[in-house]
């Protein structure tokens, strides 16, 4: 079975530091994988996907994640954090087989950024 | 142009009670996935519907039911609800659900609270 672990429901940073959000998933295949950002009140928008392309994703908003198959992570960087990018961050990965449709979610990171 | 819409943005039932939510697609996608996701939790898949049949289901019980019509929009309908149902409801439009892959896009999504 396909799954993503985010580690740290909660990050904390200062404006200008960087940013790492953790993803680490489980998949027998090659998987899909995917960041999306839920500010609040509002739906997810996609920040970035990987689908067996380049391993170094670069996405909007200067977010960028690298696909590392020997450490099954996925994790999500961004070299100078803004106020803007307080939200909940969600890593995903589509299930194997799938004809489209579904999506399983991690648990959700939590980023603050202090002035 | 117009992205996924939803209605209504907030719900408020009572036990034992059923509701419908509403789904529009963007122009053109042909899929439409539901997604629950309880506070402080990643969303979780419900069903997705392609061409008005349903492609997967999710993990919960009878009660939730959906269907898709000619124009491709969808409905989510819930019933007898329960306390644990409150959640933020979102649908998702994809182009097609045949690939082995289509970027999911989602609506703000359907607060429901359940008393």
């Amino acid at each position: 079975a396909q799954s993503v672990t985010q580690l740290g429901s909660h990050v904390s940073v200062s404006e200008g530091a960087l940013v790492l959000l953790r993803c680490n998933y489980s998949s027998s295949v090659p998987p899909y994988l995917f960041w999306y950002v839920q500010y609040p009140n509002q739906g997810l928008q996609l920040l970035l996907k990987y689908t067996s392309a380049a391993t170094l994703v670069k996405g909007i908003n200067g977010f960028e994640a690298e696909f590392k198959k020997s450490e099954t992570s996925f994790h999500l960087t961004k070299p100078s954090a803004h106020m803007s990018d307080a939200a909940e961050y969600f890593c995903a990965v589509l299930r194997s087989g799938n004809q489209g449709g579904k999506l399983i979610f991690g648990q959700g990171t939590e980023l603050s950024v202090k002035p | 142009d117009a992205g996924v819409t939803q209605s209504p943005t907030h719900l408020i039932k009572t036990r034992g009670q059923q509701v419908t939510l509403r789904c529009s697609p963007i122009s053109g996608h042909k899929s439409v996935s539901w997604y629950q996701q309880v506070l402080g939790q990643g969303p979780q898949f419900i069903f997705q519907y392609y061409e008005k049949e349903e492609r997967g289901r999710g993990n919960f019980p009878d009660r939730f039911s959906a269907r898709q019509f000619p124009n491709y929009s969808s409905e989510l309908n819930v019933n007898a609800l329960l306390l644990g149902d409150s959640a933020l409801y979102l649908c998702a439009s994809s182009l097609e659900g045949r690939e082995p892959y289509n970027e999911q896009f989602f609506g703000p999504g359907t607060r429901l609270t359940v008393l």
